[in-house]
């Protein structure tokens, strides 16, 4: 019962380098979410997908891009890693919403440092 | 636009003392309301939920209740637990919005 999971799990890059994070779910859902969490700030959103082949951008996208291709994966992508991108990054999915509104389901994060 | 608002932390307990971490929101029509639990060094992980006025969500002797006519969704536990330290985050989800609301976040820290 894997759920959501994300590779890597950690990763150092060194500015300008550009790198992939992997965002897989084998629930069939058709939400995914992109998150960064830095103390103090909370999660916020950088981009997010409402089924396959399509994306959209979220509170914090810029640096950042997205492809959905298969439903079950969803890759964030950065081109031209900077310091300020140094963070825990989530990636979540849900159910599509129903009667009711369904709650995410979130992987265990990807550590970024940015040299 | 939505919005949560959570009591700021950390919150610092003995153990088997008793907790409320408090919870408001703003938001249009009806949405649910979720309280999530991450421990160090993992993602979050759903803790509870309501989907309509007057439902008490519970789990692992976590309860809140939803209260539409105060917006608001308290967490509360009778008595805490060491392993019950972490990062509790207030949540909503409304109807036609795909993305969720979070507030940002209550450290717990529980004592022996």
């Amino acid at each position: 019962n894997a759920g959501v999971t994300q590779t890597p799990k950690f990763r150092v890059l060194k500015t300008g380098q550009s790198m992939t994070l992997l965002c897989a779910q084998d629930m069939n859902h058709e939400y995914m979410y992109w998150y960064r969490q830095d103390p103090g700030m909370g999660l916020r959103l950088i981009h997010y997908s409402v089924g396959e082949g399509t994306t959209a951008k979220g509170e914090v996208p810029d640096g950042y891009n997205v492809s959905r291709l298969k439903k079950q994966n969803f890759l964030l992508g950065l081109e031209s890693a900077a310091p300020s991108q140094t963070s825990v990054y989530f990636c979540a999915s849900r159910e599509m919403d129903g009667f009711v509104n369904q709650p995410q389901h979130f992987g265990d994060g990807t550590r970024l440092s940015i040299l | 636009g939505d919005s949560v608002t959570q009591m700021e932390g950390p919150v610092t307990l003995s153990e088997e003392a008793f907790l409320t971490i408090n919870c408001t929101y703003t938001a249009t029509g009806y949405p649910s309301l979720f309280w999530y639990v991450q421990y160090p060094g993992e993602g979050l992980q759903l803790l509870l939920k309501a989907t309509k006025a007057d439902d008490k969500g519970s789990n692992k002797g976590f309860e809140a209740t939803y209260r539409k006519e105060t917006t608001s969704f308290h967490l509360e536990k009778g008595s805490v637990q060491v392993s019950d330290s972490a990062v509790y985050f207030c949540a909503l989800s409304s109807g036609g919005s795909y993305i969720p609301t979070f507030g940002r976040g209550t450290s717990l820290i529980v004592h022996p």
